[in-house]
């Protein structure tokens, strides 16, 4: 079986500050690994996957099979960057699995 | 903010009752899903379906039922049997693939009374 782990349920940083966001996996087959966003107010959205191997609002995540892990970086953490970020694992079967989400909380 | 959608927003309910939420989406996906989202606790799948008149239980299934009779309308229901069913639940769709992006409705907040 699969499963998500986001070790911080709580993160809090200063503006301009470096941001990581962990999230570590376990899947025996080939993973399809997400990170999705939830501003207040707001719907449950994408924020990036790693198949796109690209960079959405200064977010970047690399892929580590070897560490089974997906974490979430930013150079310089903005204020409206504060929200919970969930990481999630798709497999081929269809079936998704999300972490427990982090709290990101960025002060002035 | 269309595409796919819940109601009720809030709903409420008698101890023994069953009750049916709606999940509907006009993004011609195959793929819809079910989840629960407790406080601190993220979103835990309850069932998914990647195709009509199939479905798949998920992590948490007990107490729950579901039926994917057309493609755009994926219904929950929370029977009696679900012992704690006080709860956020959030519907989404993806095309089908795996490495597809899941959109998400904006939940029905369920309380049993």
């Amino acid at each position: 079986a699969q499963r998500v782990t986001q070790p911080e349920k709580l993160l809090s940083v200063f503006k301009g500050a470096p941001v990581e966001l962990k999230c570590n996996y376990s899947y025996s087959g080939s993973p399809e690994l997400f990170w999705y966003v939830q501003y207040s107010r707001q719907r449950l959205q994408l924020l990036l996957r790693h198949i796109s191997r690209e960079s959405i609002k200064g977010f970047t995540a690399d892929l580590n099979k070897g560490e089974t892990s997906f974490h979430l970086k930013k150079p310089f953490a903005q204020e409206e960057d504060s929200a919970m970020y969930y990481c999630a694992l798709n497999t081929n079967a269809g079936k998704s699995t999300f972490g427990d989400g982090t709290t990101l909380t960025v002060k002035p | 903010d269309g595409g796919i959608t819940q109601s009720p927003k809030y709903l409420f309910r008698k101890e023994g009752q069953n009750v049916t939420l709606s999940c509907e989406q006009n993004l011609n996906h195959d793929a819809m899903y079910w989840y629960r989202q407790d406080p601190g606790q993220g979103l835990r799948l309850i069932y998914y379906s990647q195709i009509v008149n199939d479905f798949q239980k998920g992590d948490i299934a007990e107490g729950y039922s579901v039926s994917r009779e057309k493609k755009e309308s994926f219904p929950l229901t929370v029977t009696s049997a679900q012992k704690n069913p006080t709860a956020f639940y959030l519907c989404a769709s993806t095309s089908g693939f795996s490495t597809d992006t899941q959109y998400f409705g904006p939940g029905t907040r369920l309380t049993v009374l």
